[in-house]
């Protein structure tokens, strides 16, 4: 996993509050993606971020979610007024270049909406 | 739709026999296929990628294969070892896509003593 940091590693939120969970990259690498996996399902990509910058965010649904990727600091996705189909894990993953063969996963958070 | 089926869905072995997985995908236009192996509570860790040129890849004690003409993979893991008990998981990346990727639901292998 090569330096790829979640946190936190379980989030635990009621309806209708905010999670926000955070990722720092491998040092050095610039390209920030991030997947969600319901359970008994597969990886699902969400968006792609560059510094300050977002690529793609095609996969994220259009209300409550955004992602942002500072100029200092992690990557944070934001969920507003989280429901309980919001409950999943969620994965971080970074590359050096645009090349992303080179894709280093961090260990997710899993987010529990009560 | 781009889609990725693996089996078996779970599979039990004694240690320090063979098994293989298997994937079908029908992902287009292909870029490359790759395995990953997920412990439980980790994020994913890639094992081997292969472009449409590549027919078989091995990394250590596996060794993925490729037929771009059926869309089949598969994953060869010999000599199991209790530390292979992860779920695998089948990635394929279109070339209009890239980071997309269209991951397999994996499949569950636990390795008992």
């Amino acid at each position: 996993n090569a330096g790829v940091m979640q946190n936190p590693r379980h989030l635990v939120r009621r309806r209708g509050q905010e999670a926000r969970l955070r990722c720092s990259p491998v040092k050095g690498h610039s390209h920030v993606y991030w997947y969600r996996q319901l359970p008994e399902e597969g990886l699902k990509f969400m968006v792609y971020l560059q510094k300050e910058n977002i690529i793609d965010e095609s996969g994220m649904p259009k209300e409550r979610f955004s992602a942002e990727f500072p100029k200092e600091g992690p990557s944070i996705l934001r969920i507003q007024q989280v429901v309980r189909g919001d409950s999943a894990a969620y994965f971080c993953a970074s590359s050096p270049s645009r090349g992303w063969e080179k894709l280093f996963f961090g260990s997710g958070t899993q987010l529990s909406v009560l | 739709k781009n889609q990725v089926e693996q089996s078996p869905q779970s599979l039990i072995i004694l240690e320090g026999k063979n098994c293989t997985l298997q994937c079908n995908y029908t992902v287009s236009p292909f870029s490359n296929l790759r395995w990953y192996k997920q412990d439980t509570g980790r994020g994913p860790v890639s094992l081997t990628i292969m472009t449409f040129s590549e027919n078989t890849k091995s990394n250590g004690r596996y060794t993925a294969t490729l037929d771009a003409d059926t869309k089949q993979s598969s994953l060869h893991i010999t000599a199991s070892q209790l530390s292979d008990s992860a779920s695998y998981i089948c990635v394929v990346s279109a070339t209009n896509s890239g980071y997309a990727l269209n991951f397999g639901k994996g499949t569950s292998l636990l390795v008992t003593p």
